[in-house]
This record gives structure tokens, C-alpha cells and sequence, in this order.
């Protein structure tokens, strides 16, 4: 059974910095790309991040370009996400998604992360 | 503003059909696969269509996928009160390098 699941969430005050994790199992987790997705309250969801299999290729939305930074560890089956200089519109549930083609196929319960001074 | 765009909210009762669009463009719905996404309250996001039209394993065929051009349309037939939900569309923008989610549509079951 694939399982995803984040941790590393919190309250941050603004500019500071937070990494998350995602522990990934089911699955041989260096096959395959994988994603981060967030969703502020009550609000849809933003595409973040996406990562392939080997990290040769890694992308950001524009809104976190050159704040944050996806990362993965196919020895631990683990994916990172390490945000620095948050802001308040990063207050979201932020998901990580396992990555096929251009589809996000299975997704964690997700971890709140609460930027507020 | 989401790149690709889906009605607010839709609605129908027990037993009827129900349709949601979404509306992109060329460099994303128009050249990658679309994929469609079930939120149940208080939930994580779960994976309803695939690569316009595909259904993963368990997925009733009650959901339906299609894709013309530049839009993809979910429909869903048989409608139970369970099937209360945000649904969106996602895809890849070749343009942008970047991964795109419709803004959500809210389905109420009368």
C-alpha cells in the first residue's frame, strides 16, 4: 500500500524558515517523481514543486522561486521541502504527492504550516 | 487567477448527471494530460481521472473523463449524496514549466 506521509509543519513567525518531510513507502520511492501541493484555508489547490526521480530535473511555482527548495533522499525514501523567508501567504496544508507524468497519483493526509507573528 | 478555469460551483439531485469543465490552454490542457481530483471535506485530495479519460483502480465508472482541445470535462452520473465534494482538474503548462490546478468546483447533491 503507498504511503505518504508529511511532517515538519508549524507556526513560523514571518521570514523565518521551516523543512518539511515526507516519508514515502509502498512503492519504490526512486522510480518516481514526486510533488509538493498546497492549499491555504479554504482556498484551492497551488502546484509548489516537483521533483524527478534522480533530481535532475526540478521545478518551482513562481510565487516560491528562490525561497524554497525541494530536495529528496531516494537512500531514505524521503522528500524535503525546506522554505525559508515565509511570508503569511504561505499558510497552507502542504501536501506531497507522488508524481506520474503530469498527474499527482497518491497524496499524503497533509501538514499545516502557520506563518503569523 | 488559476491558469485553467472551472465553474464555481455546480449541482444536481440524487440519481442525475453532472458535468464539470475546465478550460486551459494550448501549451497546457491542449498539449498534456488532464487529470481530475476528488476533495472530500476535511480530507486529502484523491486521484478520480488520469491522462484525460483513465480511472485508477477502485475508481467507479461513475466518473468519466474526456478531453477536446484546449478543455477537459469531468462528468459524473448516478449522483449520491457521498459524491458531495471539490473537484479539480490538474495538468502540466509546458510554457511555464509548471504544474496547474483548476480554482475547484464545489458539487452539491440536492
Amino acid at each position: 500500500e503507498v504511503q505518504l506521509v508529511e511532517s515538519g509543519g508549524g507556526l513560523v513567525k514571518p521570514g523565518g524558515s521551516l523543512r518539511l518531510s515526507c516519508a514515502a513507502s509502498g512503492f519504490t520511492f526512486s522510480s518516481y517523481s514526486m510533488n509538493w501541493v498546497r492549499q491555504a484555508p479554504g482556498k484551492g489547490l497551488e502546484w509548489v514543486s516537483s521533483i524527478s526521480s534522480s533530481s535532475s530535473y526540478i521545478y518551482y511555482a513562481d510565487s516560491v522561486k528562490g525561497r524554497f527548495t525541494i530536495s529528496r533522499d531516494n537512500a531514505k525514501n524521503s522528500l524535503y521541502l525546506q522554505m525559508n523567508s515565509l511570508r503569511a501567504e504561505d499558510t497552507a496544508v502542504y501536501y506531497c504527492a507522488r508524481g506520474e507524468g503530469s498527474t499527482s497519483s497518491y497524496w499524503g493526509q497533509g501538514t499545516l504550516v502557520t506563518v503569523s507573528s | 487567477q488559476s491558469v485553467l478555469t472551472q465553474p464555481p460551483s455546480v449541482s444536481a439531485a440524487p440519481g442525475q448527471k453532472v458535468t464539470i469543465s475546465c478550460s486551459g490552454s494550448s501549451s497546457n490542457i491542449g498539449n498534456n494530460y488532464v487529470s481530475w481530483y476528488q476533495q472530500l471535506p476535511g480530507t486529502a485530495p484523491k486521484l478520480l481521472i488520469y491522462d484525460n479519460n483513465k480511472r485508477p483502480s477502485g475508481i467507479p465508472d461513475r466518473f468519466s473523463g474526456s478531453k477536446s482541445g484546449t478543455s477537459a470535462t469531468l462528468g459524473i452520473t448516478g449522483l449520491q449524496t457521498g459524491d458531495e465534494a471539490d473537484y479539480y482538474c490538474g495538468t502540466w503548462d509546458s510554457s511555464l514549466s509548471a504544474g496547474e490546478f483548476g480554482g475547484g468546483t464545489k458539487l452539491t447533491v440536492l
